[in-house]
């Protein structure tokens, strides 16, 4: 059972360069998730999929934009990268009750 | 928002030995996990604890949703133990409202 896969998990742009995080979990759940983790600032939502076909902005969308592909998959796009999306990037999912799990992160560096 | 302090910030402790993280939080909650982010930054699900006690192993947990807090023990740590511990909240039930704390950053020194 893969849980939750995330690809890639290394990647350096340079500024202005696009780029898309792929998601995929295979436990069937409903929700799915995606955050960005920077040092002094925690975990903070980019985006959500409560269902498939529906998304939402969470915390920090700008720059962002996701799809939900079908209910197993989730991508997060960054259109036109910056320095300041220099990050890990986590996608989760959940069920019912919400317990999150989470893929194994996307380090992303912007030059 | 909910804000979500969690302590100690930094804890070093012998193999062996028994800890207690603990979570406080603003303001009432329906929705409380806590998750472990191992040093190769691997997060893991602890519990969904918004109330009550639960074990899972040498590790247990306990929310008390009336005073706003909640605790994680940990007995005869293990260096697999090391990392940090994320506590996040909700109001609702939905997964897209969960703030995260700062963490608890543990070492569990040989």
């Amino acid at each position: 059972n893969a849980g939750v896969t995330q690809t890639p998990k290394f990647q350096v742009l340079k500024t202005g360069q696009s780029m898309t995080l792929q998601c995929a979990q295979d436990m069937n759940h409903n929700s799915m998730y995606w955050y960005r983790q920077d040092p002094g600032m925690g975990l903070r939502l980019i985006y959500y999929s409560a269902s498939e076909g529906t998304t939402d902005k969470g915390e920090v969308p700008n720059g962002y934009n996701v799809s939900r592909l079908n209910k197993r998959e989730f991508s997060l796009r960054l259109e036109s990268a910056a320095p300041s999306q220099t990050s890990v990037y986590f996608c989760a999912s959940s069920d019912v009750i919400v317990q999150l799990f989470f893929g194994e992160g996307s380090r992303l560096t912007v030059l | 928002g909910i804000q979500v302090e969690q302590s100690p910030p930094d804890l070093i402790l012998q193999e062996g030995a028994n800890s207690t993280l603990r979570c406080n939080f603003s303001d009432s909650v329906n929705n409380l996990q806590w998750f472990h982010q191992n040093p190769w930054g691997q997060l893991i699900n602890l519990f969904y604890i918004p109330s009550g006690t639960k074990q899972n192993g040498r590790l247990s947990a306990t929310t008390v949703a009336t005073e706003r807090y909640s605790l994680l023990y940990i007995s005869s740590s293990q260096t697999t133990d090391s990392g940090v511990y994320f506590c996040a909240v909700a109001r609702g039930t939905s997964g897209s409202r969960l703030t995260f704390g700062e963490g608890t950053q543990l070492t569990v020194n040989p």
